[in-house]
Order: structure tokens, then sequence, then C-alpha cells
């Protein structure tokens, strides 16, 4: 069974812009969370869909948005970047959303503000 | 509030020998279940062992044990015969009805392994 895939793997952007990232979850699994990884703040909790409805959000500006398919993929949007934005995003998905549901991870978007 | 401290910012390990990482953590609820993942320098999150907060015996995985003591609200993770391949950041993370079952982490410990 194929792992969790996201696209791109890095990116370059400059402050002002948009950006899109992707996730591909593993075949069944109904849940994507995604995450931003930086060194400062570790791992934050960005939001969690499950069958196409946002069921989570974390303490993040209206900058950050996302969204998911009917095939479970799911995108996530930030626009007007900040340097402060510059972090490793990691999508997760899982067949549930329970206490005891392990988490998947893809490898990660890597995202350079200029 | 924090809810999962990792209080090891790094760890040192010769390789062979066993270590523990420690984690402690905070919640009202009596149902939630706590994680460790391992994070290589390729920035992949790897899961490695669970325990249920209702779960009676302690989670081992191959090599990976964790030593949970509900009352301390700890779930320490332990590496026996530490492989150089162990070399990564680890992070303990705990899942629970107060956060609506999203994975809150910790800041992660360094563990390296020596020759």
């Amino acid at each position: 069974k194929a792992g969790v895939t996201q696209t791109p793997r890095y990116l370059i952007k400059t402050r002002g812009q948009q950006v899109t990232l992707s996730c591909s979850p593993i075949s069944g699994h109904r849940s994507v969370s995604w995450y931003q990884q930086t060194p400062g703040q570790g791992l934050q909790f960005l939001f969690e869909y499950f069958s196409e409805t946002q069921r989570n959000k974390g303490n993040f500006p209206g900058r950050f948005s996302g969204r998911q398919f009917s095939n479970s993929r799911s995108e996530m949007n930030v626009s007007t970047l900040e340097l402060g934005d510059s972090a490793l995003y990691l999508c997760a998905s899982s067949y549930g959303t329970s206490r005891d549901t392990e988490q998947f991870f893809g490898p990660g978007t890597r995202l350079t503000v200029l | 509030a924090q809810k999962i401290t990792q209080t090891q910012p790094g760890m040192f390990v010769q390789e062979k020998e066993a270590v523990t990482l420690d984690c402690t953590y905070d919640t009202s609820d009596q149902s939630y279940g706590l994680f460790w993942y391992k994070q290589p320098s390729s920035g992949e999150m790897i899961f490695l062992i669970y325990q249920g907060s209702y779960d009676e015996q302690n989670a081992t995985e191959g090599r990976y044990s964790l030593n949970f003591q509900k009352a301390r609200k700890s779930a320490n993770l332990v590496i026996s015969a530490s492989q150089l391949g162990d070399s990564a950041m680890y992070f303990c993370a705990m899942r629970d009805g107060g956060s609506n079952y999203k994975l809150t982490f910790g800041k992660g410990t360094l563990l390296t392994v020596n020759p």
C-alpha cells in the first residue's frame, strides 16, 4: 500500500505570494491533518479534515486554509506569505480520528519564504 | 497550556546500549492515547509505538518499549540495543478528547548514537 505523498517536496517563494501544498493520503484513509514544523515553535497543528469537512483547526491566522476533496486528497493554501511561514509542512492521514488511531505522515514540503 | 513535556533536548548513547527518552503529559481526560514518533534528518515522521490510557501492560514493538506510569503521567520510550540508525529526533505525542483528538506533540529529543 502506498504511503502518504506530498507535493512539492521543496518550494521557494517570496513574501506576499501565495502557495498551495498537496497531500494524498493512504488509500482508504478519510482523515487528513496538517502540521507546521519550525525550529522555534516545534510541531504545531494546523487543521484536520474528515470526509471533506474541517473537524479541527489550530491557532493560525486566516491566511492558512485548506480543503479536502471527495477522494480524500487534501490541499492547504497560504496566502500573503510572510518570512515566518518558512517551515516544514507535514501532512498525516489516518483511517479514523479516535484516541488510538495512528497517524501516518508524509515526507513533508519544505517551504522557504524569501 | 503545554500538554506534552520532553525535558531532554539532546541525549547521547553508545551503540548497543539502552536509552530512555522521557515524556510527561497533562490531560484531564480518562481516555487518551500516547504515541512516539521518530524523525530522521530527512524529515519524515515515523510511528514507533502506541500506548492507550486503559492498557494495563506496557506497549512493546521490537526494540522499542514504553514505560507507562499513569499515576505519574509519564510515558517514557526505551530503546534497547541502540543502533547508529536510531540517531534522530524523537517526539512524544498525545490524542485526547479535550483537544478533539488532534495530535499534540512535545518539543522532541535529539538522540545521537555513538559508535
